[in-house]
């Protein structure tokens, strides 16, 4: 069974406090590793796509990383209007559905 | 370019009532998804349709669930005789086709069950 854990849970960053957002996995078969944005009353807004391990991808602030074990989200000099919660889910085998993990909740204060 | 619609965006109803929820993808997308995202929970896969066919519902709860997606209209989550343990947020994210790998959300119905 596919599984996804994303730490820490919760993360607390001053304007400018640039961190990173840690998604482990494990899936039999990776077709994909999937990063989204969630702010509250919304449903998911599609971030990124990885496929494959050493794949690295960037929007903006953020950029998004991958290894056989995990992936990282990196955000750099964070706004305040990146404050959201970010998920992580993969794709594996021959199977379409995402597993998700529970999500990093983001708080950038000004 | 409309992305994902879900109606209603919040239902209400009371236990032993049925909800039916209603998803339309994005203009040329013949592939659709359901989740549920409980309280303190994560967002968990029910079931994968195309047009006029279920390909996985292994997410799906044996009893009182159903879905469709019928060859015109929007894919339709049902569930009958709603509990309280129903009481969640169910998104659809539609897919362009099966080469395809990103899957785009709707807003999410909420429902809460009283």
């Amino acid at each position: 069974e596919d599984q996804v854990t994303q730490s820490p849970e919760a993360l607390r960053l001053q304007e400018g406090e640039s961190s990173s957002l840690n998604c482990s996995y494990t899936v039999s078969g990776l077709r994909g590793l999937f990063w989204y944005r969630q702010d509250p009353g919304k449903g998911p807004e599609f971030l990124f796509t990885l496929y494959s391990a050493g794949e690295e991808k960037e929007k903006e602030r953020l950029k998004a990383t991958l290894t056989k074990k995990e992936s990282f989200l990196h955000i750099t000099a964070p706004k305040p209007e990146d404050s959201a919660t970010y998920l992580c889910a993969v794709q594996g085998g021959s199977n379409y559905k995402l597993t998700f993990g529970k999500g990093t909740l983001l708080t950038v204060n000004p | 370019n409309a992305g994902v619609m879900q109606n209603p965006r919040h239902l209400v109803r009371r236990r032993g009532q049925e909800a039916r929820l209603r998803c339309s993808p994005m203009k040329g997308h013949s592939h659709v998804y359901w989740y549920r995202q409980l309280p303190e929970e994560g967002l968990k896969f029910m079931v994968y349709l195309q047009k006029e066919n279920i390909i996985d519902e292994s997410g799906m709860p044996k009893e009182r669930f159903s879905a469709e997606f019928p060859k015109e209209g929007p894919s339709i989550l049902r569930i009958q005789q709603v509990v309280r343990g129903d009481s969640a947020a169910y998104f659809c994210a539609s897919l362009e086709d099966s080469r395809s790998q990103t899957q785009y959300f709707g807003p999410g119905t909420r429902l809460l069950v009283l």
